[in-house]
């Protein structure tokens, strides 16, 4: 069962810009998170936002959280050709088990 | 530093044959998770262990079965692989909480032919 779901599925850019990529969940979470992939490696972690946050940074990433809209969105900003990977939204779907469900992905491309 | 492995990295099996693979980790993590990657899926939970003894099915759990008899190790073994099953397998670990941040193993390339 999906949970999260990216959009868009494939975003190009120029190197400087900045990346948004947006995350829609159907139940409530006790968090959401943000992963990255480059290719034919596994996940890395960047960024955990519980339900009672509502904005998150770290470095040039800021997470935004809108329990309301069921959405969030992670900025990448002044991106850099080693930014090119697909990035995951995760949540816990705030049952019993609690595990991760993740997202299809937004494959993330940055032309230097 | 700790880490988490897993091998090979690479595997080419025949239909019918059981394979195992085999996921490592050094964070001494309770909980311990197998993912499948596939195009147009992402990523979907095969099974999964919240401890040592422990062992749960996951979504998409038939024709794999685990078992965990430490806190290292959580092998994925395919009984009677199947071209269906032919995906890139992730293992992870996470520390305490079920939704805790994972960490995930480089994966395994699985072509079954």
């Amino acid at each position: 069962s999906q949970q999260g779901e990216e959009d868009p599925q494939a975003l190009s850019i120029q190197e400087g810009e900045n990346a948004t990529m947006n995350c829609s969940y159907k139940t409530s979470i006790n968090n959401l998170q943000w992963y990255r992939q480059n290719s034919g490696r596994g996940l890395v972690h960047l960024i955990l936002i519980r339900s009672n946050e509502r904005e998150k940074h770290s470095g040039r990433l800021r997470v935004t959280l809108d329990t309301s809209k069921k959405s969030s969105s992670l900025l990448i900003t002044a991106s850099r050709a080693a930014d090119t990977a697909s990035y995951f939204c995760a949540t816990d779907a705030g049952g019993s088990q609690g595990n991760l469900i993740f997202g299809k992905g937004t494959k993330l491309s940055v032309k230097p | 530093d700790a880490e988490i492995t897993q091998s090979p990295r690479h595997k080419i099996t025949e239909t019918g044959r059981q394979v195992t693979l085999a996921c490592h980790q050094t964070w001494n993590h309770n909980n311990m998770f197998w993912y499948r990657q596939d195009l147009g899926h992402g990523l979907r939970l095969i099974h999964y262990s919240y401890g040592v003894q422990d062992t749960n099915k996951g979504e998409v759990s038939d024709g794999y079965s685990v078992s965990r008899s430490n806190t290292e190790d959580l092998p994925l073994t395919l009984e009677s692989a199947a071209s269906s099953q032919t995906s890139v397998y992730f293992c992870a670990s996470s520390k305490a909480r079920r939704s805790d941040t994972q960490y995930f193993g480089p994966g395994t390339r699985l072509t079954v032919l």
